[in-house]
């Protein structure tokens, strides 16, 4: 099945710096693929839709100066956290859909999280 | 707006019961609905979805169009069975993009 990798698997990081999470289908080439935030226990919120080789589109209430994203090729997205801050500490998820299927047929693969802790 | 609604954040049984995972969904056209599921320390992975109407590790959902809903069902819980659970939905515009609910913590006990 599908592959979705992310690296690194957890981060700390200082506050005041900028954290770079990366995305890949492994065996598969994604022109979408989305970011989400998990807090503990909680559930995942959509951050932003990755689209390669255009702009990454943003949920409502979401800082696109202070998560860019960048989808450079077909099999990695990039969310850069810039000048992080506690606050923007939490569990980051990427996701990407094969190509091939439409509609009905489209289905989401994880990657499995990033944990970021900012000091 | 599309939303996804889970009011149980935990669910506890004991081995062999039935499980019923509550979701109901609000979107004013015809939504794709999804349960996921979280196995520890593992990555969230599809379980089944309403299109296709299968049975996967005994789970079934039924979706209910005058009720809303797309409730997670299992007649005899088994202990691997304990996870994080999450209803989604995807509207028909085809962007893809999923909205997940709260999550059910399903705790099956021996």
């Amino acid at each position: 099945g599908a592959v979705v990798s992310q690296h690194p698997s957890w981060v700390i990081c200082k506050s005041g710096t900028s954290v770079k999470i990366e995305c890949r289908s492994l065996d598969f080439q994604a022109t979408t693929m989305f970011w989400y935030r998990q807090f503990p226990k909680q559930s995942l919120m959509l951050m932003a839709t990755s689209n390669e080789g255009s702009k990454a589109t943003y949920e409502q209430g979401v800082e696109k100066d202070k998560f860019l994203i960048n989808h450079a090729s077909l099999t990695l997205s990039t969310l850069t956290v810039t000048s992080a801050h506690p606050e923007d500490s939490s569990f980051y998820i990427c996701s990407a859909i094969p190509p091939g299927l439409a509609g009905v047929l489209k289905t989401q693969y994880f990657g499995p999280g990033t944990r970021l802790l900012v000091l | 707006a599309q939303r996804v609604t889970q009011p149980e954040k935990l669910l506890s049984v004991f081995k062999g019961a039935p499980v019923e995972l509550k979701c109901n969904y609000s979107y004013s056209g015809s939504p794709e609905l999804f349960w996921y599921v979280q196995y520890s320390r593992q990555r969230l992975q599809l379980l089944l979805r309403h299109i296709s109407r299968e049975s996967i590790k005994g789970f079934t959902a039924d979706l209910n169009k005058g009720e809303t809903s797309f409730h997670l069902k299992k007649p005899f819980a088994q202990e691997e069975d304990s996870a994080m659970y999450y209803c989604a939905s995807r509207g028909a515009s085809n962007t893809g993009k999923l909205i997940f609910g709260q999550g059910t913590t399903l705790q099956v006990k021996p």
